[in-house]
């Protein structure tokens, strides 16, 4: 099946700093990846829509000069928190869609961002 | 307004029982609903996709219904295991190519 990895799967940061964080779709091509935020004992919220080659839709209430989405190429997307803050903490998880279904979205494991 | 509801109590059951997971939705109008598993720390496994136009769809142990009239899909395991103790979340796409989530429901299946 398709597999979609995250990098890092755990990051503590200081509050200020930034954080960059890599979604890959392994063993397909993704023309388009979500990012997905998760507090404990939440669901999964949007956070923005990323498509390869152009610029990412954030859904209400994200800031986008905050949460950096970059879709450079058809396997890769990154999302980077700047000048992180202690409420940033959160399990961050992407998804891509496979063209070949595209109904389906496949998510990588997720990464546990712990601002201090 | 919009909303994805599961039961937020977790669910307890015994093992070899079936587990039944409810999904209720108002205000959308979904082309099709998804099931995904979840274990702690980890990401969303995909399970099942039933369609609008699709009652019922099985996998192996899993079942799923989809009413569009009482805008409700259930997930049924049968002979469930302690394995499948996780949790479950339905997902709808209203027509945008996003999926909304519901919370999710606990399930715990002891020996």
């Amino acid at each position: 099946g398709a597999v979609v990895s995250q990098h890092p799967s755990r990051v503590i940061c200081k509050s200020g700093t930034s954080v960059k964080i890599e979604c890959r779709s392994l063993d397909f091509q993704a023309t388009t990846m979500f990012w997905y935020r998760q507090f404990p004992k939440q669901s999964l919220m949007l956070m923005a829509t990323s498509n390869e080659g152009s610029k990412a839709t954030y859904e209400q209430g994200v800031e986008k000069d905050k949460f950096l989405i970059n879709h450079a190429s058809l396997t890769l997307s990154t999302l980077t928190v700047t000048s992180a803050h202690p409420e940033d903490s959160s399990f961050y998880i992407c998804s891509a869609r496979d063209g070949a279904t595209p109904d389906t979205q496949y998510f990588g494991p997720g990464t546990r961002l712990t601002v201090l | 307004s919009q909303k994805i509801e599961q039961n937020s109590e977790a669910l307890n059951i015994q093992e070899g029982k079936t587990a039944t997971l409810t999904c209720n939705y108002t205000n959308y109008s979904p082309a099709y609903l998804q099931w995904y598993r979840q274990d702690p720390g980890r990401g969303p496994v995909f399970l099942l996709l039933i369609r609008e136009n699709e009652k019922e769809k099985r996998k192996e142990r899993l079942k799923v219904t989809f009413d569009t009239t009482l805008k409700q899909s259930l997930f049924h395991i049968t002979a469930s295991q302690p394995a499948d103790s996780a949790t479950y979340l339905c997902a709808l796409d209203p027509r945008g190519g996003k999926l909304i989530f519901g919370q999710g429901t606990e399930l715990s299946v002891k020996p």
